[in-house]
């Protein structure tokens, strides 16, 4: 059974700071997601990562994904406000459509 | 396009009431799939569709039902709507390619009493 595990739950952190989340899944997956998601609303999609050792960078995050332990991480840069949400890892299982979703991380970036 | 859209935005529901939220997408996507998201516990599949009368169960499928009579209309039904089944529902659409990437709609915001 494919799952995927997150953490930390919940970040509390410093404007300016740097930190990581971890995404840690359980079987072979082809990709893996990264998305954000603001209170009250929709998933906005911010990383697709393919293959192992692949790295993404969009303005302060930086995602990359290492297969062989089966771990992607997201790291945040000199954190802002604006960064505040709740982020999740997300899994599809190889050959099949079925995407697992991590339980999400609640990211609280105080100024 | 309008994307993937989803209605109602929100509903109360008594125990026991049946009742279908909509999904639809205007892309051309094969695959739909069906989410409930709760509090502390992420997404979970409740169905999925790879293509119009091709549907079958993901992780958490009692209680609902699903059908796909045509590409853009994927229906999610609660038979008889229960306290366990208040939650926020999503549904998404799947732009198939190298990276296979989800579209989700605004989301559904259910309480059953």
């Amino acid at each position: 059974e494919l799952k995927v595990e997150q953490n930390p739950l919940f970040l509390s952190m410093q404007e300016g700071k740097n930190y990581t989340i971890y995404c840690n899944y359980s079987t072979t997956s082809d990709r893996l997601y990264w998305y954000r998601q603001d209170p009250g609303k929709s998933l906005e999609s911010l990383f697709v990562l393919l293959s192992n050792g692949a790295v993404k960078q969009e303005g302060r995050l930086m995602a990359s994904l290492d297969t062989k332990a089966r771990l992607s991480t997201l790291h945040i840069t000199a954190a802002v406000h604006d960064l505040s949400a709740t982020y999740f890892c997300a899994v599809d299982a190889s050959g099949t459509y079925k995407y697992i979703f991590g339980t999400g991380t609640r990211l609280k970036v105080l100024a | 396009n309008a994307g993937v859209t989803q209605t109602p935005k929100f509903q109360v529901l008594k125990t026991g009431q049946s009742m279908t939220l909509q999904c639809a997408q205007d892309m051309n996507h094969e695959y739909m799939s069906w989410y409930r998201q709760d509090p502390g516990m992420g997404l979970r599949l409740i169905h999925y569709s790879v293509g119009a009368g091709i549907t079958d169960q993901g992780e958490v499928p009692n209680g609902y039902n699903v059908s796909r009579s045509t590409t853009e209309d994927f229906p999610l039904r609660l038979l008889s709507a229960a306290p366990s089944q208040t939650s926020v529902y999503f549904c998404a659409s799947v732009r198939t390619g190298s990276y296979n990437e989800q579209f989700f709609g605004p989301g559904t915001r259910l309480t059953v009493l």
